[in-house]
């Protein structure tokens, strides 16, 4: 398995620039979720869905932040316009939540180092 | 109260020594805690996860949960150089997001 796919790597746009992150969750995983990673606070939840159905967005900083799950193998996290306080790692995460799913694991991307300038 | 709180560190451990990680939570996250290895500039691994009280091993890695408490770390036996990492607790509560602590730095010294 090719595990989490994330594009592109590493991104650096200008303020007010429209970005895009793209995921290719693991094939058979039934939930995909976006962490951002920064310093000063960590790995953050911006949004999660499961069965490509949005469960909980209460992460997202602010309207600038949209996600969608157009179907089971990708997703996106769009920024616009993008804020030089968006900087940061931009981490996809997939699952298979399976009963209670306590002992479900999750298994992340490679993510995407963004540098808004 | 934070849900999922580290020591920071940074944490150093003599090579083939023991690396103790710890962890505590509040209610909100009680379900189950698992905890990844973050090298510098990837992506967090799942090392191990763990929901009953109790230890868990696996190799070199021994989780430990204590409910009552409110506690879980990590040992790692035997650390290797190559053990030098962040270290990230997360919990579980009854939503099915993972929240994660801050981080523990650890460098195990050749």
């Amino acid at each position: 398995d090719a595990g989490v796919i994330q594009s592109p790597r590493h991104e650096v746009t200008e303020m007010g620039q429209e970005v895009t992150l793209r995921c290719k969750p693991i094939s058979g995983h039934n939930s995909l979720f976006w962490y951002r990673q920064t310093m000063m606070r960590g790995l953050e939840l911006l949004i999660y869905f499961n069965n490509n159905v949005p469960i909980d967005d209460s992460g997202m900083p602010e309207d600038r932040f949209s996600a969608k799950m157009p179907n089971a193998s990708f997703s996106t996290l769009k920024i616009q316009p993008s804020e030089p306080r968006d900087s940061a790692v931009y981490f996809c995460a997939s699952s298979l939540a399976v009963g209670r799913g306590r002992d479900e694991k999750l298994f992340f991307g490679s993510g995407t180092q963004l540098s808004v300038l | 109260q934070k849900e999922v709180e580290q020591n920071s560190g940074p944490l150093s451990v003599p090579e083939g020594a023991i690396a103790s990680l710890n962890c505590t939570y509040s209610d909100r996250v009680s379900q189950s805690f698992f905890w990844y290895r973050q090298y510098s500039g990837k992506s967090p691994e799942l090392i191990m996860s763990i929901y009953s009280n109790g230890d868990k091993e696996d190799g070199r890695f021994t989780a430990q949960l204590n409910k009552a408490s409110q506690y879980v770390s990590l040992l790692i036996r035997d650390s290797q150089p190559s053990d030098s990492a962040t270290y990230l607790c997360a919990g579980r509560g009854s939503a099915r997001q993972l929240t994660f602590g801050s981080g523990t730095q650890l460098t195990v010294l050749p």
